[in-house]
């Protein structure tokens, strides 16, 4: 079975910095271009950004950019979310995401979600 | 950035009836569109990708129309697993976005 499992939130202060993980099982993990996603209650859903199967692309929204930092290793089937400068609006679960392999940047498997909570 | 509008925001059904749900895009997005259902507590999850294509395992009853600014999310007969958040979602061009969302609930 597919499986993501997201890692590493928490309560930081704003300014302050974390790096969530996601560890992926059952299917080819380098096969597969990847993304972050966070939900809030106030903001609904929110893509973050987004990493091709070799790294070489990489995107982000616009409120994370300069800030947040995607990278992947394949060889240990592991996508990476360096956030820094967190913001109180950066609250929310933060998701990592896989892409469907027919039909690009929509998210066929989520991870169950990680909870990152920005407050002084 | 392409915006998407997502109506009613609210859609107050009981089970068996039928659900539509309406996503309008500020642009052309010809059928790079997907929905998505979120309940409580839980990762959203893949119904309708590309339009109108159903993704795996997920019951006819779902279906999914349209194309270029207007979309629509059609569930035929409501099950008490229906009663969540749906979300439209674009992939026509960087960044990908979603739609506020449509909360279906037990009328």
């Amino acid at each position: 079975d597919v499986q993501l499992v997201e890692s590493g939130g928490g309560l930081v202060q704003p300014g302050g910095s974390l790096r969530l993980s996601c560890v992926a099982s059952g299917f080819i993990f380098s096969s597969y271009e990847m993304n972050w996603v966070r939900h809030s209650p106030g903001k609904g859903l929110e893509w973050i950004s987004y990493i091709s199967t070799s790294g070489d692309r990489i995107y982000y929204a616009d409120l994370v950019k300069g800030r947040f930092f995607i990278s992947r290793d394949n060889a240990k089937n592991s996508l990476y979310l360096q956030m820094n400068s967190l913001r109180d609006e950066d609250t929310a679960i933060y998701y990592c995401a896989r892409d469907t392999m027919s039909a690009g940047v929509h998210f066929d498997f989520w991870g169950q979600g990680i909870l990152v909570t920005v407050s002084s | 950035e392409i915006v998407l509008t997502q109506s009613p925001a609210t859609l107050s059904l009981s089970p068996g009836e039928r659900a539509t749900l309406s996503c309008r895009a500020s642009q052309s997005i010809s059928s790079f569109l997907a929905w998505y259902q979120q309940r409580p507590g839980q990762a959203p999850r893949l119904l309708i990708y590309d339009a109108f294509n159903r993704a795996a395992g997920i019951p006819a009853r779902f279906s999914g129309s349209g194309s270029g600014t207007d979309f629509t999310l059609t569930i035929s007969s409501l099950e008490p697993d229906d009663f969540a958040i749906y979300y439209c979602q674009q992939r026509k061009s960087w960044p990908v976005t979603f739609g506020p969302g449509t909360t279906v609930d037990i009328k």
